[in-house]
């Protein structure tokens, strides 16, 4: 069973471009969830998506954006970069349920130059 | 007050003995707990999850939940140096259809061979 994949691994940006992050998830999850993780902050949850609509959204600018698809396929939108937007994010799928954890993709490791 | 909290560490446990990890959460009504291991440079993988009150274990991992007190702990027996590693604990919220995971900002184990 593939895991939840993201791409790409790694970017090279510079301030006040954007960029599109892109993660399937595991096949038959639903809900995807976007997590940005730097050194001094840890997760800090971006937003949720479940059958296309987002169910819960984080404390991040409006600059940050994200879909799903019909497919559960999620993609993410930063628009505008920062030097702070430098970080890993994660996306993670899940099963459904309250008891479902999630599984997370390797990550998309963003640089902001 | 942050809704999930953990001693950051770092936390150095010699090898063979018991490394205690211990979370709390500031939300009453959370339905159920999870504890996440992270290696440098990679995504966190599930390793535990609980939503009884009680120990509930696997393997060398024992995951204990208190929600009078609103606490939730890892014990790890038998201390691996491959146990070395960031433990995040993340807690679901009350609200049914909620998938939205908070996370602590994770506790650094170190086993000292």
């Amino acid at each position: 069973k593939a895991g939840v994949t993201q791409t790409p691994r790694y970017l090279i940006k510079t301030r006040g471009q954007q960029v599109t992050l892109s993660c399937s998830p595991i096949s038959g999850h639903r809900s995807v969830s976007w997590y940005q993780q730097t050194p001094g902050q840890g997760l800090q949850f971006l937003f949720e998506y479940f059958s296309e609509t987002q169910r819960n959204k984080g404390n991040f600018p409006g600059r940050f954006s994200g879909r799903q698809f019909s497919n559960s396929r999620s993609e993410m939108n930063v628009s505008t970069l920062e030097l702070g937007d430098s970080a890993l994010y994660l996306c993670a799928s899940s099963g459904g349920g309250i008891n479902y954890g999630y599984t997370f993709g390797s990550g998309t490791r963003l640089t902001v130059v | 007050q942050k809704e999930v909290e953990q001693n950051s560490g770092p936390l150095s446990v010699p090898e063979g003995a018991i490394a205690s990890l211990n979370c709390t959460y500031s939300d009453r009504g959370s339905q159920s707990f999870f504890w996440y291991r992270q290696y440098s440079g990679k995504s966190p993988e599930l390793i535990m999850f609980i939503y009884s009150n009680g120990d509930k274990e696997d393997g060398r991992f024992t995951a204990q939940l208190n929600k009078a007190s609103q606490y939730v702990s890892l014990l790890i027996r038998d201390s691996q140096p491959s146990d070395s590693a960031t433990y995040l604990c993340a807690v679901r919220p009350s609200n049914f259809g909620n998938e939205k995971l908070t996370f602590g900002t994770g506790t650094r184990l170190t086993i000292i061979p």
